[in-house]
């Protein structure tokens, strides 16, 4: 049950679209189409963006999308706002009933 | 509109156990899975485990086995996760979540604070 893999920190300007990656396994992001996205400001819950790898929740704007390819899932954001700047994490389905999170990215609005 | 409403920070000795719980409302408690879900101080998203209210069924991540209890009451629409033999490493906040292959909705969080 490893942590998938982001990058530690992303950065843009506002108006700006960025990407972040998730890479996993073949145990988890590479076998299922169960991956969803959160959004963390500090000293607040979770909450969720996308799931099922491209699926909104209600409410939740569209300029946030998700993908997958093979092993790497993604999030992007696009027409950034200094009101997204906040904590990012993926999580993958890994089969047998278990969840397994990213270990998180940082993004900062420039 | 869905809540989950957790129980307050915890001061507790490392070697004791803690258990928090988690009030539901808003849907039908039975039809949804809860999650168990910690963070450490500056640190990412832990997953612990997860319970079937209707069932009471339940899987744990390897590294909580035999330490983690998560147990269920729908008469009060309520779960419980208790933690035992803390250690230091174990201050986090434990989050509560809605969903099986992802979550919707989030607890408010409880700080667990282990130090002598």
């Amino acid at each position: 049950q490893s942590a998938l893999t982001q990058p530690a920190s992303v950065s843009g300007s506002p108006g700006q679209s960025i990407t972040i990656s998730c890479t996993g396994t073949s145990s988890d992001i590479g076998s299922y189409n169960f991956v969803s996205w959160y959004q963390q400001h500090p000293g607040k819950a979770p909450k969720l963006l996308i799931y099922e790898v491209n699926k909104w929740p209600s409410g939740v704007s569209n300029r946030f999308s998700g993908s997958k390819s093979g092993w790497t899932a993604s999030l992007t954001i696009s027409g950034l706002q200094a009101e997204d700047e906040a904590d990012y994490y993926c999580c993958s389905y890994a089969g047998s009933s278990i969840l397994t999170f990213g270990g998180g990215t940082k993004l900062t609005v420039l | 509109q869905v809540q989950l409403v957790q129980s307050g920070a915890e001061v507790k000795k490392p070697g004791a156990s803690v258990k928090v719980s988690c009030k539901a409302s808003g849907y039908t408690f039975t039809t949804y899975y809860l999650q168990w879900v910690r963070q450490a101080p500056g640190q990412g998203l832990e997953w612990m485990g997860r319970i079937n209210p209707n069932s009471g069924g339940r899987n744990y991540a390897q590294k909580f086995q035999g330490r983690v209890t998560m147990t269920g009451d729908t008469s009060i629409s309520t779960v419980y996760m208790e933690l035992s033999s803390l250690r230091s490493d174990d201050t986090a906040v434990y989050y509560c979540a809605r969903g099986d292959t992802m979550v919707d909705s989030w607890g408010q969080g409880t700080l667990v604070t282990v130090s002598s």
